[in-house]
């Protein structure tokens, strides 16, 4: 089955630094790949997510890369605000059934 | 929309009694899933379910642990018997079917077994 390895768990920048998150898949027939954020005490929410046939998308302040042949895909976020800070999980699948990594908490100083 | 709802929102009981857990899934949606959240093994997913019909229960912990979900709209967890290690975040999640559909989470249910 699918594993999913997520680092670092922990990442603490300045306000206005950019953030990286990555994270690597073992089962090659994945093909969607989401990223959710949760808010201290507060439930996952979809912030972003890529599809296998799209090597990067981009939302704002936060983009997404996909590396299929290595297996592995980051989130990046730039110019941060303490308003990011929060728990972030990539997740990859094939079906219905997604496996989320460890999670990375992302503390951004002012 | 009420998005997914859950309930209770915390629940504390002793070890050995039952929990059941709520879930109202977002109208329209056609697979449901039941998370655990702890800090020692993140988020987990214990069972889902497609149309109504369990599809992958694998992440069941052990035979303490049954879902049902007899309609569209409503879904149970249940515990039983109750134990300590069990005290974690239960979240449920409903999407639209089909590989790569966004699953919305409802707010969770803290469970605390003493």
């Amino acid at each position: 089955g699918e594993n999913v390895e997520q680092h670092p768990s922990t990442l603490s920048v300045q306000e206005g630094d950019s953030a990286v998150i990555k994270c690597t898949y073992s089962d090659s027939a994945s093909n969607y790949f989401p990223w959710y954020k949760q808010e201290l005490g507060k439930r996952p929410q979809l912030i972003i997510d890529i599809r296998s046939n799209v090597g990067e998308k981009k939302d704002q302040r936060i983009a997404v890369t996909l590396n299929k042949t290595a297996k592995h895909f980051s989130l990046h976020i730039t110019e941060t605000q303490p308003e990011d800070s929060a728990v972030y999980f990539c997740a990859a699948t094939d079906t219905d059934k997604l496996i989320f990594g460890t999670g990375t908490r992302l503390q951004v100083f002012p | 929309d009420a998005g997914v709802i859950q309930s209770p929102r915390h629940e504390v009981t002793e070890m050995g009694q039952e929990v059941t857990l709520r879930c109202k899934p977002i109208s329209g949606h056609n697979s449901l899933f039941w998370y655990r959240q702890t800090m020692m093994r993140g988020l987990e997913l214990l069972i889902y379910f497609n149309n109504n019909v369990p599809i992958d229960d694998s992440g069941m912990p052990e035979d303490r642990f049954s879902a049902k979900m007899p309609n569209a709209s409503f879904s149970t967890l249940k515990i039983q018997p109750s134990e300590p290690r069990d005290s974690a975040v239960y979240f449920c999640a409903s999407s639209l079917l089909g590989q790569g559909s966004e699953q919305y989470f409802g707010p969770g249910t803290r469970l605390t077994v003493t």
